[in-house]
């Protein structure tokens, strides 16, 4: 039974270009959170995903955009990459919402120049 | 102020040490979470309490939640417990709040 997948694993953009990073949750799971974790630091809530809709949000600018597919993998989409996009995004499943045990993957490193 | 505040920031430890990470929250919350990352990235999750106390193996984590507190304990500390741990508190509107972790290092 495979965990919580995401691709690319490291991805390098440049400053202005759009970026799209995939998540697939774990067998069971129809909830997906997305995370921001920038060097040293603790993640942030992005966005979470249930149903096909964004259910919560976070202190993210418009820029940070995603979709929930109907098999549940979901999708986050940056656009107009700044510097300080600069970080590790993880996803999250969950069967239910927060208060339901979370299964996180490895992460996307993207890396802005 | 950060709505999780995570305390010490960072802890070395002699291996058999019996380890004490603190977290408080301002927020109200549906669960309280610990969260161990290690080197790379991957992160794991330990514990998720909404009241009382939990143990797995040489771990146990706690909570108060009239004083919006959480202790997460390592009995006999090994070399391999040597990671970044994170408390996060999940409240009732689905938000996650994450503390900025704690660093521990156990030396052999």
């Amino acid at each position: 039974d495979a965990g919580v997948t995401q691709s690319p694993t490291h991805l390098i953009k440049t400053r202005g270009q759009q970026v799209t990073l995939r998540c697939s949750p774990k067998s069971g799971h129809d909830t997906v959170s997305w995370y921001q974790q920038a060097l040293g630091q603790g993640p942030q809530f992005i966005f979470q995903y249930y149903e096909e809709e964004e259910r919560q949000r976070g202190n993210f600018p418009d820029r940070f955009s995603g979709h929930q597919f109907p098999n549940y993998s979901s999708e986050l989409n940056v656009n107009a990459l700044l510097l300080g996009d600069s970080a590790l995004y993880l996803c999250a499943s969950s069967f239910g919402g927060n208060n339901q045990p979370q299964h996180f993957g490895d992460g996307t490193r993207l890396s802005i120049l | 102020k950060n709505e999780v505040e995570q305390s010490p920031q960072n802890l070395t430890a002699q291996e058999g040490e019996f380890i004490t990470i603190n977290c408080s929250y301002s927020v109200g919350i549906s669960a309280l979470h610990w969260l161990q990352q290690h080197p790379g990235g991957g992160i794991v999750s330990l514990f998720m309490l909404s009241s009382g106390k939990k143990k797995h193996g040489r771990l146990i984590a706690t909570i108060n939640i009239q004083e919006k507190h959480s202790s997460l304990h390592i009995t006999a500390s090994h070399p391999r417990d040597s990671a970044v741990y994170i408390c996060a508190a999940a409240n009732t509107g689905n938000q996650f709040y994450f503390g900025t972790g704690t660093s521990l290092t156990v030396i052999p």
